[in-house]
């Protein structure tokens, strides 16, 4: 059972538009809520974080949406450029500094000119 | 540099012969991963270090084994591989609240 539910799975967006992706969780101990960007050929890089004492989080274009009722967060890409296209995980892990980490299933981005 | 390296970047192998992928970071990270990716699935931990000595099995630990003698380095071992561990592979380090660096990755086919 995959503890990190993400979607959609592919994403087309025009440049200049908004990209939304995401995601749900079950376990309820979850305190962490990371987004790693990864290009073809690399690993997966850090992009933003969001633990769930906040509703939401912004660096730059992008910004963390967290709804810890539903059990829910998203990730929102504004003015989405080519430069995004890449595939985009959620995550989440618990218990303090780290612990297991839990990913979703991915999403890929792709942003057209 | 600071990174995390990993060994091979690739390779091809058979049923049954023992292999090891070696991981090193150089950024005295206390915090080392392993992860499995699959397409449809993401990634997946395999097993994960807090620090020397100290493992614990992450999510799809089964066929894997790992070791943390030094702080920089953290082999996965697969003793008798078999198809279905056919997958790309990634490493991963850390310090401070759960960011992780990850390296470039190894792809893995077992036939």
């Amino acid at each position: 059972q995959q503890q990190v539910k993400q979607s959609p799975q592919s994403l087309i967006v025009q440049k200049g538009g908004i990209s939304i992706i995401n995601c749900a969780y079950e376990n309820t101990a979850f305190d962490y809520f990371p987004w790693y960007q990864q290009f073809p050929g690399k690993g997966p890089a850090l992009l933003i974080a969001i633990r769930p004492d906040v509703s939401e989080k912004k660096e730059g274009r992008f910004t963390i949406s967290f709804n810890k009722s539903a059990k829910q967060f998203s990730l929102h890409i504004m003015d989405s450029q080519p430069g995004d296209s890449a595939t985009y995980f959620c995550a989440a892990s618990r218990g303090g500094n780290f612990n297991k980490f839990y990913f979703g299933s991915g999403t890929k981005l792709n942003v057209k000119p | 540099e600071a990174q995390v390296t990993q060994n091979p970047r690739y390779l091809i192998t058979v049923t049954g012969k023992k292999l090891t992928v070696t991981c090193s970071q150089n950024m005295n990270h206390e915090y080392m991963s392993w992860y499995r990716q699959d397409p449809g699935l993401g990634l997946r931990q395999i097993y994960y270090s807090m620090n020397v000595e100290v493992t614990d099995k992450g999510d799809v630990p089964e066929g894997y084994k790992v070791s943390r003698k030094e702080k920089r380095n953290f082999p996965l071992i697969l003793e008798s591989p078999s198809p279905n561990q056919t997958s790309l592979y990634f490493c991963a380090s850390g310090r401070g609240f759960n960011e992780q660096y990850f390296g470039p990755g190894t792809r893995l086919t077992v036939t």
